[in-house]
């Protein structure tokens, strides 16, 4: 069965540092991943999304950017994190885009 | 432009009785897919059920159902015989099917608590 994998849990960064959020998945190849923001008491926002080695495209214009070294790694960096960055993240994969989202378990960053 | 409607920011229910989630959807696709996830407090966002728009038959999963009228363009959730582990956030999203764009369209959310 597919499993993925979020780390870490939480972090808690200063404004102005790095920022780099890892993902897999396990049990398929070639999926599509995704990256999501998710605001306290709100919806979810898609950051990024791949559908394969290289390919990133990106929905919101802002401070982070999205790498996939390869094909069930997706990671999230930032060179100098703000305060607006705060949130929780959610990674998700899928067979197709036409086949549910499945989600990890969630980074909860904190900005001070 | 698309967009996901879920009118009751939260509810409260019995346990073991039946609970219906609203959701409406505005959607100028022929073809588009409905999905439910459940997120409970721990954050993790749960898969819940899916309704395609030509599907004639309502999905159901085990306890979880989806009434579907696609003419007032409604996925309503039905969970049956709720228990004390349904309390979370309920979200109804949305994505046409014949189209490049791989964005989900998201609900609010609906907070569900169920009382003992």
């Amino acid at each position: 069965s597919q499993t993925i994998h979020q780390w870490p849990a939480t972090l808690v960064q200063p404004v102005g540092s790095p920022l780099s959020l890892e993902c897999t998945v396990e049990g398929t190849s070639n999926p599509n991943l995704y990256w999501y923001r998710q605001a306290a008491g709100r919806g979810l926002q898609l950051l990024f999304y791949s559908v394969g080695i290289g390919q990133i495209s990106s929905e919101v214009p802002q401070n982070l950017s999205a790498s996939r070294p390869q094909d069930r790694q997706f990671i999230l960096s930032s060179k100098k994190l703000l305060l607006s960055d705060s949130g929780f993240y959610l990674c998700a994969w899928s067979v197709s885009k036409d086949q549910p989202q499945h989600f990890g378990d969630g980074t909860r960053l904190s900005i001070l | 432009a698309q967009k996901i409607t879920q009118t009751q920011p939260g509810m409260f229910v019995q346990e073991k009785e039946a609970v219906t989630l609203d959701c409406t959807y505005d959607t100028s696709d022929q073809s588009y897919g409905l999905f439910w996830y459940k997120q409970p407090s721990s954050g993790e966002m749960i898969f819940l059920i899916y309704q395609g728009s030509y599907d004639e038959q309502n999905a159901t999963e085990g306890r979880y159902s989806l009434n579907f009228q696609k003419a007032r363009k409604s996925a309503n959730l039905v969970i049956s015989a709720s228990q004390l582990g349904d309390s979370a956030m309920y979200f109804c999203a949305m994505r046409g099917l014949m189209d490049s764009n791989y964005q989900l369209i998201w609900g609010a959310g609906t907070k569900l608590i169920i009382k003992p």
